[in-house]
């Protein structure tokens, strides 16, 4: 069966700070994954998604970067952290287009920025 | 530009009570509508979908009509368990060229008490 890992579950950084999350999927070839974040009263926002290794899509400009080193290893980074990265980050994956349907998430990341 | 908007939460019920969480929604087009619940601890998964207007979604004891007319998708479960305590995601699909994506609402939390 197919799974979905997330770390760390739980990070504090100062800002200015370096970020690095890292999400796996275990179980399938080849999958779409994406980067969502949702920030304290508000709904989930799409950040990135990838369709294959290499392959980045930035919904929104930011502080943020995406990298997708391996096919089922999809990383979220950023140089310096501000506060207002603070959020709940959390990977997903699906076989194919986001909006065809199910999305699979993994536990999520909360990030506490100082 | 395509929007989804809950009811504002918490919603505390008693167990076996009716529940209802109302979810609308503005969309170009025919867009495919979801709902997503994240129980504590964990990441959100799909409890259920409509492709088209008129259909019904249901899964483990809820749920949701698409209705075109209201543009709407309001969640329903007829004895809710305090099992059922979690956060709810209205989502709908939108098309971007060769991959999809989906708008989320803000989440509403649903406490049960027995």
């Amino acid at each position: 069966s197919q799974t979905i890992h997330q770390w760390p579950a739980t990070l504090v950084q100062p800002v200015g700070s370096p970020l690095s999350l890292e999400c796996t999927v275990e179980g399938t070839s080849n999958p779409n994954l994406y980067w969502y974040r949702q920030a304290a009263g508000r709904g989930l926002q799409l950040l990135f998604y990838s369709v294959g290794i290499g392959q980045i899509s930035s919904e929104v400009p930011q502080n943020l970067s995406a990298s997708r080193p391996q096919d089922r290893q999809f990383i979220l980074s950023s140089k310096k952290l501000l506060l207002s990265d603070s959020g709940f980050y959390l990977c997903a994956w699906s076989t194919g287009p986001a909006d065809t349907g199910e999305l699979f998430f993994g536990e999520g990341s909360r990030l506490t920025v100082l | 530009g395509n929007s989804v908007t809950q009811m504002e939460g918490p919603v505390t019920l008693s167990e076996e009570a009716f529940l209802t969480i109302n979810c609308t929604y503005t969309a170009t087009g025919y867009p495919s509508l979801f709902w997503y619940v994240q129980y504590p601890g964990e990441g959100l998964q799909l409890l259920l979908k409509a492709t088209k207007a008129d259909d019904k979604g249901s899964n483990k004891g809820f749920e949701a009509t698409y209705r075109k007319e209201t543009t709407s998708f309001h969640l329903e479960k007829g004895s809710v368990q305090v099992s059922d305590s979690a956060v709810y995601f209205c989502a709908l699909s939108e098309s971007r060229g060769s991959q999809g994506n989906l708008i989320f609402g803000k989440g509403t939390k649903l406490s049960v008490k027995p």
